[in-house]
């Protein structure tokens, strides 16, 4: 059974960047894009963008336009996100989720990382 | 961007009850919708795609109906495991937008 797995917490300081992976523990990428997802504390769900990591496409939502690089490592089952610049409101969970692409038709996200926290603070 | 508004923001009900969450979309979405449950510290679980079927292992008492911008969550004879938060998204291309959630209280 496949699971994604995420890196571990981290504490960043203001103006920094942050990089956290998700491995497909047991399966890989194949014939699924990965999104990263965030959740502030006691705030609901914000889309950051994905990657369909076997043909390297990438999408990003709108608000976080030139501050975030999503790439992956199809090889090892890996995905990243690197979030640059980083301000105390960027404090938050951030996860990883699946979804199955065909046919250039995305799905809903039907596995989900553990969550990884980043502390920002000075 | 599409956006998703979700109502109520909270909703209180009792064990038994049935509750039904309203979520709309900006534009037309056919029915590329889901509906997750998330509980406090743990990462969301899909219950619903396309809609209106419902993922595997989800129990029958969820159910997910709507197409074009209108979609409802109906949970029936709410158990206690229920209460938690929940939240629509679109998936339409590979853009997504999540509503802004609805806590289900006792």
């Amino acid at each position: 059974q496949v699971h994604l797995v995420q890196s571990g917490a981290e504490v960043k300081k203001p103006g920094s960047s942050v990089k956290i992976s998700c491995k497909a523990s047991g399966g890989t990428f194949r014939n699924y894009a990965v999104s990263w997802v965030r959740q502030a504390p006691g705030q609901g769900l914000q889309w950051m963008g994905g990657i369909v990591p076997v043909f390297g496409t990438t999408n990003y939502a709108q608000n976080f336009q030139g501050r975030v690089t999503i790439s992956a490592d199809e090889s090892s089952g890996t995905a990243y996100v690197e979030l640059s610049s980083l301000r105390p409101d960027d404090t938050a969970v951030y996860f990883c989720a699946r979804d199955y692409y065909s046919d250039f038709k995305h799905d809903a996200f039907d596995l989900w990382g553990q969550g990884t926290m980043v502390t920002v603070s000075s | 961007d599409i956006q998703m508004t979700q109502s109520p923001s909270t909703l209180s009900a009792s064990v038994g009850e049935t509750v039904t969450i309203t979520c709309r979309a900006s534009q037309y979405i056919n029915n590329w919708l889901a509906w997750y449950q998330q509980k406090p510290g743990k990462a969301p679980k899909l219950l619903i795609y396309k809609a209106s079927n419902l993922e595997s292992g989800v129990p029958s008492r969820f159910s997910g109906s709507g197409s074009g911008t209108e979609f409802t969550l109906t949970i029936s004879s709410l158990q206690p495991d229920d209460f938690a938060t929940y939240y629509c998204q679109h998936y339409i291309s590979f853009s997504y937008t999540f509503g802004q959630g609805t806590n289900l209280e006792i």
